[in-house]
């Protein structure tokens, strides 16, 4: 049991190359989430999903795409990087939004630096 | 949103040392959940605790809900607790966790 992966764990950009990020989760979670850290700060959530086929914004979703087309993989993708979009990002999952279910397992972090 | 507040922001210790660390929140959570980001920048999860109290080895976290608070207790502090703390709750009509800005806790030998 593996739990939350993440793939690559380091990458460096240029300004204007696109990238995908890969979560997957193998606990049969039905919410996924991608949140992004900088420097100093607490983590903000990107996007998220509640399932299959299904995406929502988060609190900072601008210069970002996701996917969910299989319950186990979230993608993260940046289309035209940005040197703001230099940060940590983390995916986790959830079993349920509700008490008992709705804690989250965080994956190891993808850093990503734009240059 | 709901506002998280952690506190103190930074802690410095001397190994062997008890510490209390603090998140006060602005609404109604059905989640909180603590964490340690160790120096390498892995989140580990300590405890999901929306309400009660929990004790795991030398941690333990009591969150009074109806008062809008958390704490986490550390004792007999180690080198390898160095880090950062960070609570997070999730709003009773949310769908995401938001994070407090952290607790830099330094634990010297």
């Amino acid at each position: 049991n593996a739990g939350v992966t993440q793939t690559p764990k380091f990458r460096v950009l240029k300004t204007g190359q696109s990238m995908t990020l890969l979560c997957a989760q193998d606990m049969n979670h039905e919410y996924m989430y991608w949140y992004r850290q900088d420097p100093g700060m607490g983590l903000r959530l990107i996007h998220y999903s509640v399932g299959e086929g299904t995406t929502a914004k988060g609190e900072v979703p601008d210069g970002y795409n996701v996917s969910r087309l299989k319950k186990q993989n979230f993608l993260l993708g940046l289309e035209s990087a940005a040197p703001s979009q230099t940060s940590v990002y983390f995916c986790a999952s959830s079993y349920s939004l509700g008490t008992g279910g709705n804690e989250q397992y965080f994956g190891p972090g993808t850093r990503l630096t734009v240059t | 949103g709901i506002q998280v507040e952690q506190s103190p922001p930074d802690l410095i210790l001397q190994e062997g040392a008890n510490s209390t660390l603090r998140c006060n929140f602005s609404d109604s959570v059905n989640n909180l959940q603590w964490f340690h980001q160790n120096p390498w920048g892995q989140l580990i999860n300590l405890f999901y605790i929306p309400s009660g109290t929990k004790q795991n080895g030398r941690l333990s976290a009591t969150t009074v809900a109806t008062e809008r608070y958390s704490l986490l207790y550390i004792s007999s502090s180690q080198t390898t607790d160095s880090g950062v703390y960070f609570c997070a709750v999730q709003e009773t009509s949310g769908s995401r966790l938001t994070f407090g800005e952290g607790t830099q806790l330094t634990v010297n030998p």
